[in-house]
């Protein structure tokens, strides 16, 4: 158990329809970053929250949007969802924002689009 | 061209060999992170590199920073180790803690 939550573990949903996906990271870490995984793609960084701010931002749609919160719990919200948003979302965390630090994982959202 | 490659894609052992997991990376890194994700999808982290090595238990990873290459070694494998192993790199402290990954190899170790 690395300490990060996700909720929920399973989502399935309609095309068209909005989503939010849920982290909460381990005790103490101020990071939270957010990770897509697919068949065709493999794992991809999204995007990287640190202490309430944006830190770092991948190849995440404008669809797409997150946030951390005051209590550093994060939100991945998926809106006009699409077939290929099916997926693997994970979460991490990890203390700081440092570029040499282990970052723990949640145990992930799976999402299908119908 | 991915910025990190791994190979093999896919390896199948007989329980007791000893593995070897590559990675090469074209990009300028802060730190190599090896990953191992169960079929259950869960991911775990196993090393943390910058240089050198590191060991852990039946584990062992290098990095040569020159060459841009790191390896995973497991010795003694055992059907257990049957899981992805992802390689994944830092592209720089001043970029927070972005990952790229590479594609993953497959091990499945046979009794």
């Amino acid at each position: 158990d690395s300490g990060v939550t996700q909720t929920p573990k399973h989502l399935i949903t309609a095309t068209g329809q909005r989503v939010t996906l849920r982290c909460s990271p381990r005790s103490g870490d101020l990071s939270v970053y957010w990770y897509q995984q697919s068949l065709d793609q493999g794992l991809q960084f999204l995007i990287q929250y640190y202490n309430g701010e944006e830190r770092a931002k991948g190849n995440i749609l404008e669809r797409f949007s997150a946030q951390q919160f005051p209590d550093l719990h994060s939100e991945l919200n998926l809106s006009s969802l699409e077939l290929g948003d099916s997926a693997l979302y994970f979460c991490a965390s990890s203390p700081q924002s440092a570029g040499q630090e282990t970052q723990y994982f949640g145990p992930g959202t799976r999402l299908l689009v119908l | 061209k991915n910025e990190v490659e791994q190979s093999p894609q896919n390896l199948t052992a007989q329980e007791g060999e000893f593995i070897t997991i590559n990675c090469s990376y074209s990009v300028g890194i802060s730190a190599l992170h090896w990953l191992q994700q169960h079929p259950g999808g869960g991911i775990v982290s196993l090393f943390m590199l910058s240089s050198g090595k590191k060991k852990h238990g039946r584990l062992i990873a290098t990095i040569n920073i020159q060459e841009k290459h790191s390896s995973l070694h497991i010795t003694a494998s055992h059907p257990r180790d049957s899981a992805v192993y992802i390689c994944a790199v830092n592209v720089g402290s001043f970029q927070g803690g972005k990952l790229i990954f590479g594609q993953g190899t497959e091990l499945s170790v046979k009794p």
